[in-house]
């Protein structure tokens, strides 16, 4: 079955560098969800899209932003970087149609290390 | 304090032996919890999905959920060493509200299955 694919996997960017993160959902997925991991920590919530739009809003910088095309993918963009933003960054989709249960599946993560 | 605590661990114990994992929440909001497996460097994966207390049993896996005490549990029965992982439970809220979907994990507990 596809799955959530991320791209890159693994991104270098030097301090105040510019990265865009890219997630394809599961097909017919209409939901995703980006989530931040730092070292030994767990997930935490960016940001979310439903249909194109977003859906809610969590611990995420000022200097980030994301967005949801009509294909469904969906691009983070990372600005003015600092070394504390070096994490692992998930991207989760799910499905909230009727029946469905919106269980999110993620994706293999792209590494980001800010030098 | 966290939404949700999870028991850290580490947790090391034999091939065969019975595996219990715990987390508590706060947030009465949270009607939707989920157990999920990392291996180091890769993304969650989904083991269970709950949304209501009592047992929900998958092969050599049961998710228990006690909402009137705010805490669940998953079980992994005759452990074997691919189980080694980190397993990190997930709680989201109710449908329909503007945070449907946005996943609160907790802190994750390693566990170490050793032949």
């Amino acid at each position: 079955a596809a799955g959530v694919i991320q791209s890159p996997r693994h991104l270098i960017k030097e301090k105040r560098e510019t990265a865009t993160l890219k997630c394809y959902p599961i097909p017919r997925h209409d939901t995703v969800y980006w989530y931040q991991q730092g070292p030994g920590q767990d997930p935490q919530f960016l940001i979310s899209f439903y249909e194109k739009m977003q859906s809610d809003k969590g611990s995420i910088p000022d200097r980030f932003s994301a967005q949801q095309f009509s294909d469904y993918h969906s691009e983070l963009n990372m600005s003015s970087l600092e070394l504390g933003d070096s994490a692992l960054y998930f991207c989760a989709s799910s499905s909230r149609l009727a029946g469905s249960t919106d269980t999110q599946y993620f994706g293999p993560g792209t590494r980001l290390t800010v030098l | 304090q966290k939404e949700v605590e999870q028991d850290p661990g580490p947790l090391s114990v034999p091939e065969g032996a019975i595996v219990s994992l715990n987390c508590t929440y706060s947030n009465s909001a949270f009607q939707y919890f989920m157990w999920y497996r990392q291996y180091s460097r890769k993304g969650p994966e989904l083991l269970m999905y709950t949304y209501s207390s009592g047992n929900k049993e998958d092969g050599r896996f049961t998710a228990q959920v006690d909402k009137s005490s705010k805490y669940i549990s998953l079980f992994i029965r005759d452990s074997q060493p691919s189980d080694s992982a980190t397993y990190l439970c997930a709680m989201s809220p109710n449908a329909g509200g503007t945070s449907y979907g946005k996943l609160t994990f907790g802190q994750g507990t390693i566990l170490t299955v050793h032949p």
